[in-house]
This record gives C-alpha cells, sequence and structure tokens, in this order.
C-alpha cells in the first residue's frame, strides 16, 4: 500500500463541462504520474510530475492539464470534457520495492464516464 | 507506434500448471521491465521486475526472463492458482531514474484464467 488515494472513485459528465480528479498520497513522494487505462492499449501516460510545480507531458497529454501546488496533491483537469476522455484514469508513484528498485505504486482509479 | 506488445489477448491454464505470459518490445533504449497484475476495480499491483543487466528474477511462483537480443520477456508462474487470475501487464522504462522520470510504457495486457 503506497498511500494512494484518488477521488472521485466514479464520475458521469457531459460533454463541455470541465473535470478536476484529485490524486492524494501521504509518503512525501517526489515523483507522481497520470495514466488512462482503454481496452486495447493498456496504461498510456497522460503527465507526470517530478516536484511541486514541475510538470510534463506524457503521450496522450492533449486535452489534459495538470498542477502539483504541493507534494502530496496531484490534479488532473479535462478543461472540457469529451467522450473521447471516457476511461479509467489511474494516479502513480514512484517508490523503493524490496528490492531497493524504484518502482511505480498505483492507485485505486477513477472511472469517468463523458456522456 | 506500439513499443510494449503482448501479443496474446488471453491466456486459460489449468490449477498447478504452469503458465507464461509473454511480451516483446521494440525500443533498445528499455532496461528495466516490470510486471503488474490488476483485478478488475483495482489499481494495477506491482509484481516483479528486472533490470536489463540480468536475464532472470524470481519472487516466490513467480519468474521473469529476459531475452535481450530477442527484446522479449516472459513470465512465468508456477503453479497457477485459481487466485492469480488477472489481467497482467508487462511494461518498460528507459533508466528508471534519472532524465526518464521513471516513465512507464506498457503492452496492452493479457487476460489469465486460472480454472480449477
Amino acid at each position: 500500500d503506497a498511500g494512494i488515494t484518488q477521488s472521485p472513485r466514479h464520475k458521469v459528465t457531459e460533454t463541455g463541462t470541465p473535470v478536476t480528479l484529485r490524486c492524494h498520497q501521504t509518503e512525501n513522494h517526489r515523483y507522481m504520474y497520470w495514466y488512462r487505462q482503454d481496452p486495447g492499449h493498456g496504461l498510456r501516460l497522460i503527465h507526470y510530475s517530478y516536484g511541486v510545480k514541475d510538470t510534463d507531458k506524457g503521450e496522450v497529454s492533449d486535452g489534459y492539464s495538470v498542477s502539483r501546488s504541493k507534494t502530496e496533491d496531484f490534479l488532473l483537469t479535462l478543461e472540457s470534457a469529451t467522450s473521447s476522455q471516457t476511461s479509467v484514469y489511474f494516479c502513480a508513484i514512484t517508490s523503493r520495492n524490496k528490492a531497493s528498485t524504484d518502482t511505480q505504486y498505483f492507485g485505486p482509479g477513477t472511472r469517468l464516464t463523458v456522456l | 507506434d506500439q513499443q510494449v506488445k503482448q501479443n496474446s489477448p488471453s491466456l486459460s491454464v489449468q490449477e498447478g500448471r504452469i503458465s507464461i505470459l509473454n511480451c516483446d518490445y521494440t525500443n533498445s533504449m528499455f532496461d528495466y521491465f516490470l510486471w503488474y497484475k490488476k483485478y478488475p476495480a483495482e489499481g494495477p499491483t506491482f509484481l516483479i521486475s528486472i533490470s536489463s543487466i540480468k536475464d532472470k528474477n524470481e519472487d516466490g511462483r513467480f519468474t521473469v526472463f529476459l531475452n535481450k537480443s530477442a527484446k522479449h520477456l516472459s513470465l512465468h508462474i508456477v503453479p497457477s492458482q485459481p487466485g492469480d487470475s488477472a489481467v497482467y501487464f508487462c511494461a518498460a522504462s528507459a533508466s528508471p531514474g534519472g532524465t526518464s522520470y521513471g516513465k512507464l510504457t506498457f503492452g496492452q495486457g493479457t487476460i489469465l484464467t486460472v480454472h480449477p
């Protein structure tokens, strides 16, 4: 358990509305990530953060923005939601595994439906 | 361009037998590989990893093999148990620390079903 929570866990919204998903961690991890999971694609990186106010784009960043104003929170915003953004969104952090190797650990996910 | 591929969408095995899940990659810069297990409505759970300086890593019933020349890795589960039924993802990273910031590239996943 890497101490990651995501909120909300489920959300249904309409096309064109803004949506913000929150990832919260309690263990002071430096690196945080947002992925989306879609059938046939596995997980794809949207944005990531390597420190407070330090963020960068992943492979599927169009239509998404992020913010990290404090270590424990990483927010993902869909400025104007589209049906193609219907997906399951996972937050992750990097921590050491029992072999002392950096490994990503994931939160429980947020299921977003855009109608 | 899918840099990490799991070409088998599903695999079915009998309890007690070996499960072998396969993964191929194309990016020669990848030097760290991981396997995750995912149950429905949960986040992926880390299983096992391997660095490119090794060709095998074991952890209990799970063993990962890496063939760098073939750009291929596999996960062996022995013996398979019904609780192993889940979706398995392989993932790859170029330099887990450093300037890649640990970004992972995932395969599409393989659904493993273990029958009692």
